[in-house]
């Protein structure tokens, strides 16, 4: 079956050690999303690739970067997680926006705790 | 600035009693509203797009519609298995391009066998 993929689903780090979460897709989706969702919370746009174009939202912090190297893959790089950073990660993709809305199909989380 | 509202915050069912939960939204164009359900621990799971008023879909106890201000997601019946927080979403038209979806809270459904 077409899905995301994400890797790992539980990454327990230090406080300040850098960290880098995974993310596949088989839906060969040209865009590639990571969000950050918190407890009772709305899952919070951090960053999305519209093909090889990275936009940064305006309130990510600089201490979350991102790489996509092909279609079929993404990274989240923490550089120094602080507390204040564990939370779910969720990776989505979807067909080009422009014109029509598409739905975002989003993989299964990466708890991340910081000790 | 576009805004999404869920409510209510959380609601509690008996097995079989129907209901409907609410997405309210203000938003300059609408390119697409979407329902997503979430279970604990999970990523959310795409259930519906709606494009324009007037627009339904279901599936199995499921019913989402849309108006010019608010969708609803009606549920018939439910079970036990149907708990779960419910997420609104929109899309927004802009000469942006591709542009993020703005998420409600989401309701927090349970339904009691």
């Amino acid at each position: 079956d077409a899905m995301v993929i994400q890797n790992p689903r539980y990454q327990v780090t230090q406080f300040g050690k850098p960290v880098t979460l995974s993310c596949s897709q088989t839906l060969n989706h040209n865009v590639m999303y990571w969000y950050q969702q918190k407890s009772s919370q709305a899952p919070k746009l951090l960053f999305h690739y519209y093909d090889k174009d990275f936009n940064n939202e305006a309130d990510t912090p600089d201490n979350f970067q991102s790489r996509r190297p092909n279609t079929s893959f993404c990274f989240l790089d923490i550089r120094s997680p602080g507390l204040g950073d564990a939370a779910m990660y969720l990776c989505a993709t979807s067909r080009d926006t422009l014109v029509l809305g598409y739905e975002q199909y989003f993989g299964p989380g990466t708890r991340l705790t910081v000790t | 600035e576009d805004q999404v509202t869920q409510s209510p915050e959380a609601l509690r069912l008996q097995e079989g009693e129907s209901s409907s939960l609410n997405c309210s939204y203000t938003v300059s164009g609408l390119r697409g509203l979407f329902w997503y359900r979430q279970d604990p621990g999970k990523g959310p799971e795409f259930l519906f797009t709606l494009y324009s008023a007037g627009e339904e879909k279901e599936k199995e106890r499921l019913k989402a519609t849309l108006t010019k201000k608010e969708s609803f997601l009606h549920i018939t019946a439910p079970k036990p298995e149907d708990s779960a927080t419910y997420l609104c979403a929109v899309q927004a038209v802009t000469l942006a391009g591709n542009t993020p979806l703005v998420f409600g809270k989401g309701t927090r459904l349970s339904v009691i066998a």
